[in-house]
């Protein structure tokens, strides 16, 4: 049992590049969410998603798109990198939306913006 | 506002002995859970504790414990017999409300580092 895989690990961009991260989930869980992580700051959400189909801003969403056409994959795209979405990305999800749920994250993508 | 404050940036013990994690928080929620999350070298964030709110009896995972005093809005962290893997970054957090686990309230952490 994978849990939550994220690729890739690191990945330096150039500024005006696009790219997308990968991230998929074997749980069958509904719910997906990534997160951004910057240093001395807890995670701030980014997008996340209820289902296949279904999205939804969340704090930062501004720079990225999400998309949701299965219940496993939940690929976080960045538009035109700019410094400022150097970073430390993750992917999470959990079996239920409800606030005891735990999330269940991947191992993360450094993401560096020259 | 809801916070999440972690008043200790880092702290080290010896192998062994027992540390504990502070953190404070504030909201106006009556019910709700709340987490600790570790991060260790490898960057993943795994979650370590859940308490909720409602009930009184403290939270226990084997060698990790919460005290939690709900009036105070306090949530530490004790780690006993602590070993060289707990090494991480510990972080305190908390769903902004019961229906959006993904909208968590985090604080800024806590770098445990434990010696041999």
């Amino acid at each position: 049992n994978a849990g939550v895989t994220q690729t890739p690990k690191f990945q330096v961009l150039k500024t005006g590049q696009s790219m997308t991260l990968q991230c998929a989930q074997d749980m069958n869980h509904e719910y997906m969410s990534w997160y951004r992580q910057d240093p001395g700051m807890g995670l701030r959400l980014i997008h996340y998603s209820v289902g296949a189909g279904i999205t939804d801003q969340g704090e930062v969403p501004n720079g990225y798109n999400v998309s949701r056409s299965t219940t496993e994959d939940f690929p976080l795209r960045l538009l035109s990198a700019a410094p400022s979405q150097t970073s430390v990305y993750f992917c999470a999800s959990s079996y239920s939306i409800q606030g005891s749920s735990p999330l269940h994250f991947g191992n993360g993508t450094r993401l560096t913006v020259t | 506002a809801q916070t999440v404050t972690q008043s200790q940036p880092e702290m080290s013990v010896q192998e062994a002995e027992t540390v504990t994690l502070s953190c404070t928080y504030d909201t106006s929620e009556n019910n709700y859970y709340l987490f600790w999350y570790k991060q260790p070298p490898s960057r993943q964030m795994i979650l370590v504790i859940r308490q909720e709110a409602y009930k009184q009896q403290n939270a226990t995972e084997n060698r990790f414990s919460v005290n939690f005093q709900k009036a105070a809005k306090s949530f530490s962290l004790k780690i006993s017999d602590s070993q060289l893997g707990d090494t991480a970054m510990y972080f305190c957090a908390f769903p902004a409300d019961m229906d959006s686990n993904y909208q968590l309230i985090w604080g800024a952490g806590t770098k445990l580092i434990i010696k041999p």
